[in-house]
Formats: structure tokens, sequence, C-alpha cells
């Protein structure tokens, strides 16, 4: 069973404002993912993260980034947030050698 | 560009009306292939990863099932809380990222 921790879990916030989603995970894993998911769509990647220091822009363009200082911590931040950052965001990690990808409960963003 | 293309999108079956769930993808070289489960509101639930053709797993009332170019989710009997939106997603050999390539899931209800 996958420990992996998402805060806050929903979020409604006014436009131009300063965002900062948590993710946390408690198995040591070096692997973490930022996925985003829009009602009915698709989970695109948009960050990822091999370990500490390590951030890379995943296959979905997003203006949010992300840093990773600690192993078990790989938050996202929006600087500016906008009506169309209104969304699902899903946190995942894995072990380096298992491929499958545990999945964070999710945090669901509506700007205002 | 990979792609996972599932079918059908949604699909209502009665209790015990066994079902198939398909996944065809294109992918340039397949590392693996997953099967999670996602309840409303929730993270995906990992269920399956497949690696090569011929390859099957089960679980409880699902087995999985891969070929060359699609994958079978066959439900045998469901119940009412198998209910949930079932996502197939893949993970190429090369590439930049890691991440997963996920089709937009097939949403299943089991009425009692």
């Amino acid at each position: 069973e996958a420990d992996i921790y998402q805060t806050p879990r929903y979020l409604v916030i006014g436009t131009g404002k300063k965002i900062t989603l948590e993710c946390s995970q408690t198995m040591g894993h070096d692997k973490m993912y930022w996925y985003q998911q829009d009602p009915g769509m698709e989970l695109h990647l948009i960050h990822y993260s091999y370990g500490v220091n390590s951030t890379e822009k995943g296959d979905l363009s997003s203006e949010s980034t992300v840093s990773r200082i600690r192993t078990e911590h790989f938050p996202l931040t929006l600087e500016s947030a906008r009506p169309s950052h209104t969304s699902q965001y899903l946190c995942a990690s894995r072990t380096g050698t298992g491929n499958e990808q545990y999945f964070g409960p999710g945090t669901r963003l509506t700007v205002t | 560009e990979d792609q996972v293309t599932q079918s059908p999108e949604a699909l209502r079956l009665q209790e015990g009306e066994s079902s198939s769930l398909n996944c065809s993808y294109t992918v340039s070289g397949l590392r693996g292939l997953f099967w999670y489960r996602q309840d409303p509101g929730k993270g995906p639930e990992f269920l399956f990863t497949l690696y090569s053709a011929g390859e099957e797993k089960e679980k409880e009332r699902l087995k999985a099932t891969l070929t060359k170019k699609e994958s079978f989710l066959h439900i045998t009997a469901p119940k009412p809380e198998d209910s949930a939106t079932y996502l197939c997603a893949v993970q190429a050999v090369e590439g930049g990222a890691d991440g997963l390539t996920f089709g937009k899931g097939t949403h299943l209800i089991i009425q009692p």
C-alpha cells in the first residue's frame, strides 16, 4: 500500500494569487511526478523528478514550477493563478526499480 | 507519439454480467502497460502491470491480458463495488520523461 499525501484536497482561489500544492511520500521513492487531469480527460504529465535537486518538465506545457529539496517532498507552485489553471492535480511516486506509479488523492483547484 | 485509446467510453452492466474493456496502444517500444482504477474525486489506484505479449494477471474478479497492440481488462461476475473508471496507461522504453501516457478511461457502472 502506497503512502502519498496531497494537501489541500480542495482549493478555491482568486485570480493572481500565488499557490503551492503540497505532495509528500513516506516510502523513500526517488522518482516523483505531477499530472494534470481535467474532468473526463486523460492525465497529462507536467513535471517529474528523479531525485533531490532534479526537476524536469513533462509532456504537457505548464506555467507551474516544482522543487525537490527533500526526497519525500515535491511541491508544485503557481506564481499567479488564472482560471485556465482550474483542474485536478495528481502527484505520484515510484521506486527506482519498480515501474508502477502510486498516486496521491489529488488536489482539485478552482481559480475564480 | 505514444497513444492510448480506450473503449467503450462508458459501460453499464447488471451485477454478475461479465464483460471486457479494451485498451489499444501505439508506442515506440513498450516498457510496460498499466491498469488503474479511479473512483470519483480520488487518485488512480494501481491494479496491474503487463510487460510482454501473452502475459496475463488476475486479481479477484479482474483479469488483464496483453497483445502487441492492445490489452483487455476482463471483469467476471462484477459487483456494484466494481463501479469506477478504469484507466490504461503505457510507458515507453525510450524518451526523455518516463511518465505514463494515459487513455481517457472507461466509466463502468454495475447495477444491482
